[in-house]
């Protein structure tokens, strides 16, 4: 019952530096998203996928890239960190339209 | 543009009381679901209940249950005979029906249950 996984779970970066947050789930999900949360803040939006080949951008895509190979993996890219990107990022994924969402664990980043 | 309003920073309840949590929405369209998430300390998301804007009856789930207000945008969210693993910062969630698969938090309610 793996659900969805998320590695790393901690990071931390310089400036400048590139990374990528990996995403995976197994319960053969079309619908698979990221978002970021803010210290006192709820999620928001980075990037979605409702298959494999098709991304579009939510509410805060600037400074990131995601691509979607394969159904079960949904990576998102930093190509050049900054310290606003500081944050805990959630990944999700989803059966079908409005059905609820279901998260990893989450990975906190940290850019100095 | 959808936003969800929770308007309470922080609650705290007696263990074995209840606690009611507030949120508040703004949309024009009439097809939407709506959800409670809860965040332990472990920061995982746990969905806690979910409810269609198409159906009248209130949405319950064991201790939790909504109160569901289409008319004045209200979807509150009730948590009876509470225990300690309550204890969690609690999301109220938005998503627009059809093919719009995002979701809107809120700001979020941090629930304190105290012993």
């Amino acid at each position: 019952n793996a659900g969805v996984t998320q590695t790393p779970k901690f990071r931390i970066l310089k400036i400048g530096q590139s990374m990528t947050l990996q995403c995976a789930q197994d319960m053969n999900h079309n619908y698979m998203y990221w978002y970021r949360q803010d210290p006192g803040m709820g999620l928001k939006l980075i990037y979605y996928s409702v298959g494999a080949g098709i991304t579009d951008k939510g509410e805060v895509p600037n400074g990131y890239n995601v691509s979607r190979s394969t159904t079960e993996d949904f990576p998102l890219r930093l190509e050049l960190a900054a310290p606003s990107q500081t944050s805990v990022y959630f990944c999700a994924s989803e059966a079908g339209p409005n059905q609820p969402q279901h998260f990893g664990d989450g990975t906190r980043l940290s850019i100095l | 543009a959808q936003t969800v309003t929770q308007s309470q920073p922080e609650m705290s309840v007696q263990e074995a009381e209840t606690v009611t949590l507030s949120c508040t929405y703004d949309t024009s369209e009439s097809d939407y679901y709506l959800f409670w998430y809860k965040q332990p300390p472990s920061r995982q998301m746990i969905l806690v209940i979910r409810q269609e804007a198409y159906k009248q009856q209130n949405a319950t789930e064991n201790r939790f249950s909504v109160n569901f207000q289409k008319a004045a945008k209200s979807f509150s969210l009730k948590i009876s005979d509470s225990q300690l693993g309550d204890a969690a910062m609690y999301f109220c969630a938005y998503m627009s029906g059809g093919s719009n698969y995002k979701l809107t938090f809120g700001k979020g309610t941090l629930l304190t249950v105290n012993p």
